[in-house]
């Protein structure tokens, strides 16, 4: 099945950084969708970007489908950015595949 | 819309314990699926309905059973519970398979 890679998988920031995010994932994609999830569990849905460039405030994604990898941006992070930040990929089945995650701390 | 709902919000059970999580979604979606998260991991997706009447095992199915009798829910049992089973559950809908899913607030879950 299909392989999703996320990195780093842990990052601290000082309130104010920019970061990038990544997910690599090993083959083509139906849909991929962007993921918070904050420290009370609860998953956010951040973008729906089966390719392309999204912006939403301070966050933006971009998916280069034909290079099987996205990238999540956050600037001018703020302490309520932090959790766990997941990208799921769609396979050919309609099945969503979850990287692992990249666990996000932003200090004051 | 109150979107996707999951009851209990937590559960203890003992092994061999059965109890039913249920999920609703008043989205009018076809698409519902159910997941466990267990700790440092991502979401593994266990059964899947693409409409009322048709249910599809995921990648983690064993131990789980599910029907889908209305398109408003889709509840997920398990029939003779197993410290394994210890995770978060959580249910998403789509108004159809293969566009973006919203998920519910979760379950967890714990079995001694």
């Amino acid at each position: 099945g299909i392989q999703v890679e996320q990195s780093p998988p842990d990052l601290i920031l000082q309130e104010g950084a920019n970061s990038t995010l990544r997910c690599n994932f090993s083959d083509s994609v139906n849909n991929l969708q962007w993921f918070h999830q904050n420290p009370w569990g609860q998953l956010i849905n951040l973008f729906y970007i089966p390719s392309g460039t999204k912006q939403n405030g301070r966050l933006s994604a971009t998916t280069v489908a034909t290079e099987r990898y996205s990238l999540l941006y956050i600037s001018s992070s703020q302490t309520t950015d932090s959790g766990v930040y997941f990208c799921a990929v769609m396979d050919s089945s309609y099945k969503l595949i979850f990287g692992s995650g990249t666990r996000l701390l932003v200090r004051p | 819309n109150a979107g996707v709902t999951q009851t209990p919000k937590f559960q203890v059970l003992k092994t061999g314990q059965s109890m039913t999580l249920q999920c609703a979604q008043d989205m009018n979606h076809e698409y519902m699926s159910w997941y466990r998260q267990d700790p440092g991991m991502g979401l593994r997706l266990i059964h899947y309905s693409v409409g009322a009447g048709i249910t599809d095992q995921g990648e983690v199915p064993n131990g789980y059973n599910v029907s889908r009798s209305t398109t408003e829910d889709f509840p997920l049992r398990l029939l003779s519970a197993a410290p394994s089973q210890t995770s978060v559950y959580f249910c998403a809908s789509s108004y159809s398979q293969g566009v973006e899913q919203y998920f519910g607030p979760g379950t967890r879950l714990t079995v001694t």
